[in-house]
């Protein structure tokens, strides 16, 4: 069975500072991978997927992820941050052939300051 | 479009009353529909998800119940509500047919259990 783990759970920054959040997975087989963004008191966003293909994935708002299979890991980035992603951020992976089961990590809450 | 729905928002339950969150999908047919819930300050748990009307599969051993009365309906029940089941519920669907797990979320509902 698949595993998720986001390896900071807060990450404070400054505005217009780079951040990277962290994702780790583990599975025996193929993966899909996602990451959503969850705004207070709103349900989860995606942000963005890797299926196959590049492994650098560009989403929305400016974040794009990068799929490193050795380190099975799945890192989002954004090279400058706005005070309106202060949110929490999960990290998602799925089974290529897991059935109907996506696992979530615990979440990473961005606070971007001023 | 696609749209999911969750209502109540926001709920305040006494310990030990039911309870019944209803969630709906517009705008597709037969999809994977998902109930999570999260604590406060942590991750998404899958309590239950529905691949088809009456198909219903546990995640969790709990006080909790679901059912799918209709293709695009969900339901989430207790007959006895506990302080622990305070949290943030949220729905989620995805395309049956699709080969990969991207999910769409609806709003929340809000617990509280006094």
């Amino acid at each position: 069975a698949q595993s998720v783990t986001q390896l900071d759970s807060q990450v404070p920054v400054f505005e217009e500072a780079p951040v990277e959040l962290r994702c780790n997975y583990s599975s025996s087989v193929s993966v899909y991978l996602f990451w959503y963004v969850q705004y207070p008191n709103q349900g989860l966003q995606l942000l963005l997927k890797y299926l196959s293909g590049s492994t650098l994935v560009k989403g929305i708002n400016g974040f794009e992820a990068e799929f490193n299979k050795s380190q099975t890991s799945f890192h989002l980035r954004k090279p400058s941050v706005h005070i309106s992603d202060t949110a929490e951020y999960f990290c998602a992976v799925s089974e290529v052939t897991g059935g109907f089961k996506t696992i979530f990590g615990a979440g990473t809450r961005l606070f971007v300051k001023a | 479009s696609q749209t999911i729905h969750q209502w109540p928002a926001t709920l305040v339950q006494p310990v030990g009353s039911p309870l019944s969150l209803e969630c709906t999908v517009e705008g597709t047919s037969n999809p994977n529909l998902y109930w999570y819930r999260q604590a406060a300050g942590r991750g998404l748990q899958l309590l239950f998800y529905s691949v088809g009307i009456g198909q219903i599969s546990s995640e969790v051993p709990q006080n909790l119940s679901a059912s799918r009365p209709q293709d695009r309906q969900f339901i989430l029940s207790s007959k006895k509500l506990l302080l622990s089941d305070s949290g943030f519920y949220l729905c989620a669907w995805e395309k049956g047919s699709a080969s990969y797990n991207e999910q769409f979320f609806g709003p929340g509902t809000r617990l509280t259990v006094l």
